[in-house]
């Protein structure tokens, strides 16, 4: 059974950086995708960005280019995620989805981490 | 950059109704559509991926359609355990997600 299972709530303060883990299970790692989700409060869901493990390729939304970092370490099965420069706007929670194959649909997802950023 | 808008934004609807959901994309993506069901304080759960194939363990009331630009979520005969918001996401090139549409049982 395939799990992603991501790191604990955060707690940050503006201008920080905050780095969520994504740990999976139940399969090959590197076989997929990993991408990066964030839902704001009561907001749509919005792609951040995603890498292909095996291959290192990642690519950023527009949006977060130059604030995003997305790296993996194929040893541990796990995805990180790091956001720097942190505003209240980036409260959100944070979603790791495995990608069935690379460009396609996000099959199973993480639990989630809430990044809460305040002063 | 592909941008997704559904339709509507909110639907109340009684049990056993049969709801439709649009999407259109800004432009042709084929059928690189995939469909989410996402409850209060869950992730999501694929529902339907390349606009209309299955997905298993999802009920049969769920059916996708749709090619090009435009896409439908159906949910035929509407159970209590439907209510949530659904959205839908494109692949065709960087991924997006549209705005998301949120189906309340009366």
């Amino acid at each position: 059974q395939v799990q992603l299972v991501q790191s604990g709530a955060e707690v940050k303060r503006p201008g920080s950086s905050v780095k969520v883990s994504c740990t999976a299970s139940g399969d090959t790692f590197s076989n997929y995708a990993i991408a990066w989700v964030r839902q704001a409060p009561g907001q749509a869901l919005e792609w951040m960005g995603g890498i292909v493990p095996i291959f290192g390729t990642v690519n950023y939304a527009q949006k977060f280019q130059g604030r995003v970092i997305i790296t993996a370490d194929e040893s541990t099965s796990t995805a990180y995620m790091e956001l720097s420069s942190l505003t209240p706007e980036d409260a959100a929670v944070y979603y790791c989805a495995r990608e069935n194959t690379y460009g396609s649909d996000f099959d199973y997802w993480g639990q989630g981490t809430l990044v809460t950023v305040s002063s | 950059e592909t941008v997704l808008t559904q339709s509507p934004d909110f639907q109340s609807v009684t049990p056993k109704e049969t709801v439709t959901i649009t999407c259109r994309a800004s432009q042709n993506i084929g059928t690189s559509l995939h469909w989410y069901q996402q409850k209060p304080d869950q992730s999501p759960k694929l529902l339907i991926k390349y606009a209309s194939q299955s997905i298993s363990g999802v009920p049969s009331r769920f059916s996708g359609s749709g090619s090009g630009t435009d896409f439908t979520l159906t949910i035929k005969s509407l159970e209590a355990e439907d209510a949530a918001t659904y959205y839908c996401h494109q692949s065709s090139d960087l991924p997006s997600f549209g705005g998301g549409t949120k189906v309340e049982i009366q």
